[in-house]
């Protein structure tokens, strides 16, 4: 059973760029079974979810955030990976990868990771 | 986009009370819709997906049901445990959307 965890700072200065890494246990990242996703959530609001990357590399990006959003993915070391750049305070929230499985059935997000709460402030 | 507007934003309800939450999608999604509940400061955890597919190991009083545009998550008969913020989600096409939430409070 696919288990995943986030990994990165808790802190961010603002305009820096936010790095978070989400790796997979439990099953091949490159499997084609899953997208691999990010979802974030402001502190007491609801869900928004930032894209999605697939082991060949080919992503889905929110067009809200399109223009500051990198994913990729990293098979040997069974991880993918966030990139956020020009953070601002709005930036704040707690982020979540999350697998969507496509084989043999297209099924909405799960698993999902724990969350990692990212502060961005100076 | 497709907007998902889900109904009500809270309600309160007592034990073993029914209870029911709706989700309306914008335009059509099919039945590619998933139901989560989340308590505080834990990860969201899918209930139902495919509109109407009970997640293994969620107690049978959860049960989805639509299609389309229309969709309904109800919960038989009220357990404690059951107090929680309830989320739909489209994945029908990008960008994925999410309900607004459903905040079910103690009465």
């Amino acid at each position: 059973q696919v288990q995943l965890q986030e990994s990165g700072p808790g802190l961010v200065k603002p305009s820096q760029t936010l790095s978070l890494t989400c790796s997979v246990s439990g099953g091949s990242i490159s499997s084609g079974v899953y997208y691999w996703s990010w979802i974030r959530q402001h502190p007491g609001k609801g869900l928004e979810w930032i894209g999605n990357i697939f082991y060949s590399g080919i992503t889905y990006y929110n067009p809200s955030l399109k223009s500051r959003v990198t994913m990729s993915v990293d098979t040997s070391k069974n991880h993918f990976s966030l990139r956020l750049s020009s953070v601002t305070a709005a930036d704040t929230a707690v982020y979540y990868c999350a697998s969507l499985k496509v084989i043999p059935l297209y099924e909405a997000f799960d698993p999902w990771g724990q969350g990692s709460l990212v502060i961005v402030s100076s | 986009d497709i907007e998902m507007t889900q109904s009500p934003s809270s309600l309160s309800a007592s034990v073993g009370d029914r209870v029911t939450i709706t989700c309306r999608a914008s335009q059509g999604i099919r039945n590619d819709l998933g139901w989560y509940q989340q308590k505080p400061g834990k990860a969201p955890k899918r209930l139902i997906y495919a509109a109407s597919s009970l997640q293994s190991g969620v107690p049978s009083r959860f049960s989805g049901s639509g299609s389309g545009t229309e969709f309904t998550l109800t919960i038989s008969s009220l357990q404690p445990e059951d107090f929680a913020t309830y989320y739909c989600l489209q994945h029908n096409s990008y960008p994925i959307t999410f309900g607004q939430g459903t905040r079910l409070e103690i009465k």
